[in-house]
């Protein structure tokens, strides 16, 4: 069973234009890890947050987690034709299993 | 350094059928983990193998198996198949046991199961 649900299920931008997507989890963890998938191939790692932290940027991409009510959510600044993917929040607790979310299907238009 | 390969790419079997995946870790990398992606249930864990070992195990059925080799190469095998078995089937690689550690993911093996 996924632990993750993710807001929306797809979303459609302009490049230029920031995207926010949205994930929720039930039980308590270690840490989450958000992943972009490119048309059905293999997942890229994008940003590790670990439970102690609020905020962590990477480049034009700001993570914030909210332990309180079990959520996160990313952010992609000025978004670009190749950031077109499904993007998955991962959640890691005591177990060391990644469970994936359901993920958001992002599709940035030129 | 070369990526975490998997093969075959593509696979079209029976139902009833058996099957072997194989993938390659990135070098120096001791655990890989396999995950099965479907359209309806989205990305489920299916185990993790670390220095031969199985480390962790999803909730998946017997048919499921592994087992990984000194070189850290991993195979996953699928008994008796089933068409709920189609799916995209991922390795990850990272260099220690812990999800503390970013996985990387091979290109997946695509399964149809007629």
């Amino acid at each position: 069973s996924q632990q993750g649900e993710e807001d929306p299920q797809a979303l459609s931008i302009q490049e230029g234009e920031n995207a926010t997507m949205n994930c929720s989890y039930k039980t308590s963890i270690n840490n989450l890890q958000w992943y972009r998938q490119n048309s059905g191939r293999g997942l890229v790692h994008l940003i590790l947050i670990r439970s102690n932290e609020r905020e962590k940027h990477s480049g034009r991409l700001r993570v914030t987690l909210d332990t309180s009510k079990k959520s996160s959510s990313l952010l992609i600044t000025a978004s670009r034709a190749a950031d077109t993917a499904s993007y998955f929040c991962a959640t890691v607790r005591d177990t060391d299993k990644l469970i994936f979310g359901t993920g958001t299907r992002l599709q940035v238009f030129p | 350094k070369a990526g975490v390969t998997q093969t075959p790419r593509y696979l079209i079997k029976t139902r009833g059928q058996q099957v072997t995946l194989s993938c390659s870790p990135i070098s120096g990398h001791r655990s890989v983990s396999w995950y099965q992606q479907t359209p309806g249930q989205g990305l489920q864990f299916l185990f993790e193998y670390f220095s031969e070992t199985q480390r962790n195990k999803g909730n998946f059925p017997g048919r499921f198996s592994g087992r990984q080799f000194s070189n850290s190469r991993s195979e996953m095998n699928v008994s008796t198949l089933e068409l709920g078995d189609s799916a995209l089937y991922l390795c990850a690689s990272s260099l220690e046991a812990g999800r503390l550690l970013e996985q990387y993911f091979g290109p997946g093996t695509r399964l149809t199961v007629t």
